[in-house]
């Protein structure tokens, strides 16, 4: 079946750049999302990025897609205290009677020292 | 206002207890998910839901129902509460994709401990 990995951990400096990355295994997936969990919060919908698509850029975040590689990061610049959050990769369930449904990774723990 | 909204926020009760988790939303999506979020396991899909009276098993569905008997509304109860079913539960919406996926809408989720 549809899995979708991503890193358990990440520590950054503020100011730096942070890369998360994700890999899914759907090939046929229609968007591909990130998004958001900040402490005692649910997920907020960061961003997403079609599937036709290499790259998307948002104000200090980039999506970048390599289909080929079923591989997905999100890119934040100039990461702030903020941001720091858990950050989960979904993709789309293509067949069957669940199409539709996302199947999320574990999430990454984004922690940005001062 | 929140677009889905939780009830309650937090729950404390005792193993053998039957409780439930509401959900309702504003959003006039047609489906619906709860899911269950533990530490280092992510999201676990529980129950979805396409339309009214439409229910599907998730990943996770044992020890667990739901009932959709309005398009605004999903419950979900857990009839005998056991210590493992202490999480974070999310609620969730979507459109229906017109052969596609869409996103999902959550909520702020209910941190329920059974003692």
């Amino acid at each position: 079946g549809e899995d979708v990995e991503q890193s358990l951990f990440l520590s950054v400096r503020e100011g730096d750049s942070s890369v998360i990355n994700c890999t899914y295994t759907d090939s046929s997936s229609t968007y591909l999302y990130w998004y958001k969990q900040e402490p005692g919060a649910g997920l907020q919908l960061l961003t997403y990025i079609f599937s036709n698509m290499d790259m998307k850029q948002d104000q200090r975040l980039t999506v970048l897609l390599n289909k080929k590689d079923k591989h997905l990061s999100l890119r934040i610049a100039d990461t702030q205290t903020g941001d720091s959050a858990i950050y989960f990769c979904a993709e789309g369930e293509s067949y069957g009677g669940s199409q539709g449904n996302l199947i999320f990774g574990k999430g990454t723990k984004l922690s940005v020292k001062p | 206002d929140a677009d889905v909204t939780q009830t309650p926020r937090n729950r404390i009760t005792k193993t053998g207890k039957r409780i439930m988790l509401e959900c309702s939303q504003t959003k006039g999506h047609d489906r619906m998910y709860w899911y269950r979020q533990d530490p280092g396991l992510g999201l676990r899909l529980i129950y979805y839901s396409f339309d009214v009276k439409d229910i599907n098993k998730g990943e996770i569905s044992d020890g667990y129902s739901v009932s959709r008997q309005a398009q605004a509304k999903f419950s979900l109860s857990l009839e005998s509460a056991i210590p493992n079913q202490t999480a974070l539960y999310f609620c969730a919406t979507s459109e229906t994709g017109k052969g596609s996926n869409q996103p999902q809408h959550f909520g702020d989720g209910t941190r329920l401990s059974i003692l």
